[in-house]
């Protein structure tokens, strides 16, 4: 099945610095690669999502970078806030399917 | 659209009783509906995945007669902890998509304490 690794576990960055986060699959099939920010007790929120026919997704302060060949994918946060600080879950997915999320990387970003 | 709804938020019940936990699409069709552990610091684990109209599939390691999953509609599914232990206490949140739709809509989480 698939096995979503995410690095690193977690990342202090100034606030108005970037953060990266980063993710490899190990499912050639995977196709479909969603990024979730989670606050303490809530629900996952999707903030991107990019599919296998693209390379690369911009959102105003977010974008994400896919490549296939090597089987990973980056979320990027520029601009970085404190209402940014939270947990973020790379995930992957064959497609209409069930998700395999990565462990997490806890994001705080002082100000 | 694509409210996801689950009741109810908390729940403490001591050890040996059973706990129904429903999750709803409140808005749409939820073809596919997912169920969900996360215990606190980790990750999400799925545990099952449930299409209207049929049995559930179970992640390995998941006791299916121990989270009993019903989706008997296209709003409706229900995860059923049975003869619950301190062990099951845990973040349960549900997700559900549309017909051939990549992206899930998550609950709010329901979290469950057994004592």
């Amino acid at each position: 099945g698939e096995n979503v690794e995410q690095h690193p576990s977690t990342l202090s960055v100034q606030e108005g610095d970037s953060a990266v986060i980063k993710c490899t699959y190990s499912d050639s099939a995977s196709n479909y690669f969603p990024w979730y920010k989670q606050e303490l007790g809530k629900r996952p929120q999707l903030i991107i999502d990019i599919r296998s026919n693209v390379g690369e997704k911009k959102d105003q302060r977010i974008a994400v970078t896919l490549n296939k060949t090597a089987k990973h994918f980056s979320l990027h946060i520029t601009e970085t806030q404190p209402e940014d600080s939270a947990v973020y879950f790379c995930a992957a997915s064959s497609g209409w399917g069930k998700l395999q999320f990565g462990a997490g990387t806890q994001v705080v970003v002082t100000p | 659209g694509a409210v996801v709804s689950q009741h109810p938020s908390w729940v403490i019940c001591k050890s040996g009783t059973s706990v129904k936990i429903e999750c709803r699409s409140l808005d749409f069709q939820a073809t596919t509906m997912f169920w969900y552990r996360q215990f606190p610091k980790q990750s999400l684990m799925l545990m099952a995945t449930s299409n209207e109209g049929s049995k559930a599939t179970y992640e390995q390691g998941v006791e299916k007669d121990k989270f009993l999953i019903n989706h008997a509609s296209l709003t409706l599914s229900t995860l059923t902890v049975t003869s619950a232990h301190p062990e099951d206490s845990s973040f349960y949140i549900c997700s559900a998509s549309r017909d051939r739709a990549y992206e899930q809509y998550f609950g709010p989480g329901t979290r469950l304490t057994v004592t």
